[in-house]
């Protein structure tokens, strides 16, 4: 159980082009849903937290009209990079929290964006 | 703010030996810690955590950390190394009021020799 997948697992764009990428929970409802950046070699750093019906919450430092998160049902988010750059490149992880086990989020297999 | 400082970059031990990954965070209230490990082309998996009672926690896959909150830490261990275990771990720190919010450390790589 408490299965998250990501989709697509890897996309390769053009500068300037908008890309948008899923994140499921399979076998359970995600009141929750986050948003992770992850370098290579470095950590996972937290983009935004999403809560269904309403809007994301960014942290410090990430553009909201850069990357557009919606979560409209329990059981799916999506992270839009809008007018993607080559430094956008990058690996993108979500996770998913039921909210019965507190605190405890189960994490896709995260997205390998390429900005040519 | 919290922090987290996984000092290692990269450990490398034999096959059998012992492991122990250190892990400190800063935060002025006692924080949830937690240790994933990431292996490729796989979601983070959750090793073990630590919200309050027994300073000693059991996780998965024989995986033990233990919280020492006079040092700020929160290493984890493992008493025999088995090839499978080599991967990449994250020790991650969250508390309650921003639900469910986690903030990473850097990351230590584990190379395992046979």
């Amino acid at each position: 159980g408490a299965v998250v997948s990501q989709h697509p697992s890897w996309v390769i764009c053009k500068s300037g082009t908008s890309v948008k990428i899923e994140c499921r929970s399979l076998d359970f409802q995600a009141t929750t849903m986050f948003w992770y950046r992850q370098f290579p070699k470095q950590s996972l750093m937290l983009m935004a937290t999403s809560n269904e019906g309403s809007k994301a919450t960014y942290e410090q430092g990430v553009e909201k009209d850069k990357f557009l998160i919606n979560h409209a049902s329990l059981t799916l988010s999506t992270l839009t990079v809008t007018s993607a750059h080559p430094e956008d490149s990058s690996f993108y992880i979500c996770s998913a929290r039921d909210g019965t086990s507190f605190n405890e989020q189960f994490f896709g297999p995260g997205t390998r964006l390429t900005v040519l | 703010a919290q922090s987290v400082t996984q000092p290692d970059i990269h450990i490398t031990v034999s096959e059998g030996a012992s492991l122990e990954l250190r892990c400190n965070y800063s935060y002025g209230a006692t924080p949830y810690l937690f240790w994933y490990v990431q292996s490729p082309g796989q979601g983070l998996q959750l090793l073990l955590k630590y919200f309050s009672g027994d300073t000693l926690v059991q996780g998965i896959k024989g995986f033990e950390a233990e919280f020492k909150r006079s040092q700020s830490s929160f290493n984890l261990r493992k008493p025999s190394v088995h090839w499978s275990d080599a991967a990449e771990y994250f020790c991650a720190v969250g508390r309650g009021s921003t639900l469910g919010r986690l903030y990473f450390g850097r990351g230590t790589q584990l190379t395992v020799w046979p």
